[in-house]
């Protein structure tokens, strides 16, 4: 089965602290997978896509293989990362297969 | 980025009702896709479009059809709409790329509400 999993529906960090948001993947084959995200009154976007292996507002997700996951990390967060989060893998026949997202609140 | 648009931004219908959401995009794709997003379960896909004369069933289809009338339009249909089709609904571009890495560009959503 093709399966996007994030644990966690809310995630509530202090400002400077380290991000993690978790995704974990189910694919047979060699997965494309990619992180969204939706701030507040804005459109969902693309954050990051692992085969380009780039740091988009310090965010950075590496994929391993061999715990199937693609966790987001930030090592100190800022306010304006406060939004959501979804994980999305390319499935077979090339469609994007989406986690339910996390919810990312950042305190001051 | 207004390059994909969709109306309504909010509807309200009953039961037994058709209705049609639009969608269109100034970007210049060939892909069009409509999903629906419902609180706790992310985007799941209804029907997605490579081209003008490719139109593909998605993950959750059923109760709905849609038209692409041109490049830049897609429309989605709910013939008799139902209450648990209320939900958000997106509609999404994207331009074939090497290695399949295109990024899809997604519309502000149209809040439906069957009652």
């Amino acid at each position: 089965a093709q399966r996007v999993t994030q644990p966690e529906k809310l995630l509530s960090v202090f400002k400077g602290a380290p991000v993690e948001l978790k995704c974990n993947y189910s694919y047979s084959g060699s997965p494309e997978l990619f992180w969204y995200v939706q701030y507040s009154r804005q459109r969902l976007q693309l954050l990051l896509r692992h085969i380009s292996r780039e740091s988009i507002k310090g965010f950075t997700a590496d994929l391993n293989k061999g715990e199937t996951s693609f966790h987001l990390k930030k090592p100190f967060a800022q306010e304006e990362d406060s939004a959501m989060y979804y994980c999305a893998l390319r499935g077979s026949n090339y469609q994007l297969i989406w986690g339910a997202g996390t919810k990312l609140i950042i305190k001051p | 980025d207004a390059d994909v648009t969709q109306t309504p931004r909010n509807r309200i219908t009953k039961t037994g009702k058709r209705i049609m959401l639009e969608c269109s995009q100034t970007k210049g794709h060939d892909r069009m896709y409509w999903y629906r997003q419902d609180p706790g379960l992310g985007l799941r896909l209804i029907y997605y479009s490579f081209d003008v004369k490719d139109i593909n069933k998605g993950e959750i289809s059923d109760g709905y059809s849609v038209s692409r009338q041109a490049q830049a339009k897609f429309s989605l249909s709910l013939e008799s709409a139902i209450p648990n089709q209320t939900a958000l609904y997106f509609c999404a571009t994207s331009g074939a790329a090497a290695g399949n890495q295109e990024t899809q560009y997604f519309g502000p959503g149209t809040r439906l509400l069957v009652l």
